[in-house]
């Protein structure tokens, strides 16, 4: 079964307003989770670290303040998309290495769309 | 990380095997060799990983070569379901703290044709 959940798989919004994507590690603890987009026919970009109880790590020309990133617990990572714009439709990816074991896991992808 | 070079796409007859190539000539000796894929519209599935043995599980089996310079997965008998592209990742493994990210190439994108 998914050790890796993410919230929603699909949502669709309108210009100019936020959607919240959640991250859960089901069956261990996430210390360190990361936060990956997908565009059409291209490979996974990294955007961001996401660190519990500390500030994520975000990847060149990502902008920190659009893509918000909150690791409140050590299952738990969110990533808001603030004042979505048509241009921020993708496919987002949340990743989580369970520490015991040598692979990391990724959740279902929510598939954004900003119309 | 080492640099990766794989095929950009492969076709396979379906219930034969599809052997997935990955060359890795710069690989470090504490670098793993990590095969991943991912399904249309899904989020990336570990399939295996190894250092230098071959190694098999339940999804696949990776050989890699003596020198380490390449490898190559191999699904003993593909189905439709294992159409996907198929992602070769080289890296130190990270037991304890995991904190670092994958990196993602083009990889390969597999078709099994009925």
């Amino acid at each position: 079964g998914a050790v890796v959940s993410q919230h929603p798989s699909r949502v669709i919004c309108k210009s100019g307003t936020s959607v919240k994507i959640e991250c859960r590690s089901l069956d261990f603890q996430a210390t360190t989770m990361f936060w990956y987009r997908q565009f059409p026919k291209q490979s996974l970009m990294l955007m961001a670290t996401s660190n519990e109880g500390s500030k994520a790590t975000y990847e060149q020309g990502v902008e920190k303040d659009k893509f918000l990133i909150n690791h409140a617990s050590l299952t738990l990572s969110t990533l808001t998309v603030t004042s979505a714009h048509p241009e921020d439709s993708s496919f987002y990816i949340c990743s989580a290495r369970d520490p015991s074991r040598g692979e990391a896991f990724f959740g279902q992808g929510t598939r954004l769309t900003v119309v | 990380d080492a640099k990766t070079t794989q095929p950009p796409s492969m076709d396979c007859a379906e219930g034969r095997a599809a052997n997935l190539p990955c060359n890795h000539s710069t690989i470090s000796g504490n670098e793993y060799v990590y095969w991943y894929r991912q399904i249309h519209s899904q989020g990336p599935q570990y399939i295996i990983h190894g250092l230098k043995n071959n190694e098999t599980n339940e999804m696949a089996s990776l050989i890699i070569t003596e020198d380490r310079k390449s490898s190559t997965l191999i699904l003993p008998h593909a189905t439709l379901r294992d159409t996907a592209v198929y992602y070769c990742i080289v890296r130190v493994a990270e037991m304890d703290t995991g904190r670092r990210a994958l990196t993602f190439g083009s990889g390969t994108r597999l078709q099994v044709q009925p």
